[in-house]
């Protein structure tokens, strides 16, 4: 059974850091892609960032580019997003999300319950 | 950036009823389209991909057509356990957009 599991959400000032993490289980982690999703609170999904299953494809949303860091650990089967300069819009619940395999790199098969991230002073 | 636009916002719907959510992108996609169900309180999950390529596990009553600019999520006679908010997603261009979603709620 796929599974994934967000981590690392909470209460930050603006301008604060924080560190996500999405452990993966029950398929093969090191031939997927892997996305992080957000949606604010009542609001709609936003795609955030993408890493290929090696690392060699990155790509990210203009709304974060410069402040948020997609990484990834295939020997620990896990995702990572780092997160800098946060803003009041960041404020959202967090989705680690599985790619479809070959073409359909665009498609999100599985999500996590995701992790809830609050930036407020 | 590729926008989509789903109609209706909303739809009340009572079971067995036929329901047909439309997706609009503003430039061609091809069939680089796909369909989520979130359902209160859970995370979104794939009902469509590729336009009109079924998902192994999602019930048949799901379907999805069109291309290019113009597609359709249809739910055939639809039941209770379908009441959920739907998105349209396309993977034809970074960045990955998706549709504002559609409310539908059981009658």
């Amino acid at each position: 059974e796929v599974q994934l599991v967000e981590s690392g959400g909470g209460l930050v000032q603006p301008g604060g850091s924080l560190r996500l993490s999405c452990a993966a289980s029950g398929f093969t982690f090191t031939t997927s892609g892997m996305s992080w999703v957000r949606q604010a609170p009542g609001k709609g999904l936003e795609w955030v960032s993408y890493i290929s299953a090696t690392s060699s494809n990155i790509n990210n949303a203009d709304s974060v580019k410069g402040r948020f860091t997609i990484s990834r650990d295939n020997a620990k089967n896990s995702l990572y997003l780092q997160m800098n300069s946060l803003r009041d819009e960041d404020t959202a619940l967090y989705y680690c999300a599985r790619s479809y395999s070959g073409i359909y790199y665009g498609a999100f098969a599985y999500w996590g319950q995701g992790t809830l991230v609050t930036v407020s002073s | 950036e590729i926008v989509l636009t789903q109609s209706p916002d909303f739809q009340s719907v009572i079971p067995k009823e036929k329901v047909t959510i439309t997706c609009r992108a503003s430039q061609s996609i091809g069939s680089s389209l796909q369909w989520y169900q979130q359902k209160p309180d859970q995370s979104p999950k794939l009902v469509i991909k590729y336009a009109s390529q079924s998902i192994p596990g999602v019930p048949p009553r799901f379907s999805g057509s069109g291309s290019g600019t113009d597609f359709t999520l249809t739910i055939n006679s639809l039941e209770a356990e379908d009441a959920a908010t739907y998105y349209c997603q396309q993977s034809s261009s970074l960045p990955w957009t998706f549709g504002q979603g559609t409310k539908v709620e059981i009658k």
